[in-house]
């Protein structure tokens, strides 16, 4: 099957500090991967939409200059966490569709945990 | 917003079949029914997803009823790895560049 990996898997920094999530696409390429968060105890968030070649699309709420999303090949989206605080510590996770398909199946990477001292 | 109800938790047996309920009243003729599962601190994983036939892999069972305002998810045989948050989704077939939108989700316990 598909797989998708972040990296790191857990990352703690200190406040003020940038911090870059990866996700790719091992086995298949993905025009489009898309990007959550999760607080403890709660349902995943959709952040933004990452479009290969293009600029993402973020939900409303969500500062595209504090989450820097680049998706510069089709393997590949990165997330920058600009200038973290606390309140960013959580559950990132990414997700990507296999190009091509049309049952809309989508594959999630196995999150990355943040926390911002 | 979620277009999905399900039961915040259930408890099921091992060795039991764990039956999870999904009400999706207001679903399209062109949506499709998929479910995912998030075991703690892991990224969701896809069980399976149909459209208005029951639908059977190797990991579950998937029961949309005639009307299709609801579904079951079934684990014939749930073990205590089975344990996580399962989620009901409805979306549009072929709607890859459209992301899931997760809803609460039922948190399922398997009890030895």
């Amino acid at each position: 099957g598909a797989v998708v990996s972040q990296h790191p898997s857990w990352v703690i920094c200190k406040s003020g500090t940038s911090v870059k999530i990866e996700c790719r696409s091992l086995d298949f390429q993905a025009t489009t991967m898309f990007w959550y968060r999760q607080f403890p105890k709660q349902s995943l968030m959709l952040m933004a939409t990452s479009n290969e070649g293009s600029k993402a699309t973020y939900e409303q709420g969500v500062e595209k200059d504090k989450f820097l999303i680049n998706h510069a090949s089709l393997t590949l989206s990165t997330l920058t966490v600009t200038s973290a605080h606390p309140e960013d510590s959580s559950f990132y996770i990414c997700s990507a569709r296999v190009t091509g398909t049309t049952n809309g199946e989508q594959f999630f990477g196995p999150g990355t945990r943040l926390t911002v001292l | 917003d979620a277009k999905t109800t399900q039961p915040p938790s259930m408890d099921c047996a091992e060795g039991r079949a764990a039956n999870l309920p999904c009400n999706h009243s207001t679903i399209s003729g062109n949506e499709y029914v998929y479910w995912y599962r998030q075991i703690h601190s892991q990224g969701p994983q896809y069980i399976i997803h149909g459209l208005k036939n029951n639908e059977t892999n190797e990991m579950a069972s998937l029961i949309i009823t005639e009307d299709r305002k609801s579904s079951t998810l079934i684990l014939p045989h749930a073990t205590l790895r089975d344990t996580a948050v399962y989620y009901c989704i409805v979306r549009v077939a072929g709607s890859g560049n459209t992301p899931l939108v997760f809803g609460k989700g039922t948190r399922l316990s398997v009890i030895a």
